[in-house]
């Protein structure tokens, strides 16, 4: 069974571009929840999708979107970077509630 | 709202030896799930163990075993016969089971095996 696939791994990006990023969760998890990791802050939770409608949402400002399409996979996406959007982006993928989440690998962002 | 407190940042322990990592809650809710997390150098999050509230027992998977104190909000994690395999970032977190909810994460506890 395939794992949580997060795409790209590394991406380095200037300030004020956007950026997207693409995650497939495990098949027939419809759930997918997306954090952001940094050292002085820890975990983050950006958004979760769940059947394509955003289910929960982290307190991030608007530059920072998702969807979920109908096959379960996510995008997030980030515009106008900033210089403190550098961090590790993780997607996690779950079947229900109890379970857990099952992550990615997750794409370490760079923003120079 | 919930929180979870890891008072340890980091915690080293023998090669083979018993360690023991800290993990407070705060919730107000009475069906919940607990769970350890080991994200290692690779920086895969991994699930190590998970407790439902509702469940007396403490869980355990191999050399991972927990301590769950439910009055007490107190969720500790033992690692058994240290690996050098277990060096890692451990996060406990919380996620409820009465609403459809994100799962918190503590701040982690860095964790270093001494060959």
């Amino acid at each position: 069974k395939a794992g949580v696939t997060q795409t790209p791994r590394y991406l380095i990006k200037t300030r004020g571009q956007q950026v997207t990023l693409s995650c497939s969760p495990i098949s027939g998890h419809r759930s997918v929840s997306w954090y952001q990791q940094t050292p002085g802050q820890g975990l983050q939770f950006l958004f979760e999708y769940f059947s394509e409608t955003q289910r929960n949402k982290g307190n991030f400002p608007g530059r920072f979107s998702g969807r979920q399409f109908s096959n379960s996979r996510s995008e997030m996406n980030v515009s106008t970077l900033e210089l403190g959007d550098s961090a590790l982006y993780l997607c996690a993928s779950a079947t229900g509630s109890g379970y857990g989440y099952t992550f990615g690998s997750g794409t370490r962002l760079t923003v120079v | 709202a919930q929180t979870v407190t890891q008072s340890q940042p980091e915690m080293s322990v023998q090669e083979a030896e018993t360690v023991t990592l800290s993990c407070t809650y705060d919730t107000s809710e009475s069906d919940y799930y607990l769970f350890w997390y080991k994200q290692p150098p690779s920086r895969q999050m991994i699930l190590v163990i998970r407790q439902e509230a509702y469940k007396q027992q403490n869980a355990t998977e191999n050399r991972f075993s927990v301590n769950f104190q439910k009055a007490a909000k107190s969720f500790s994690l033992k690692i058994s016969d240290s690996q050098l395999g277990d060096a890692a970032m451990y996060f406990c977190a919380y996620r409820s089971a009465e609403r459809d909810d994100k799962i918190i994460f503590g701040k982690g506890t860095r964790l270093h095996i001494l060959p």
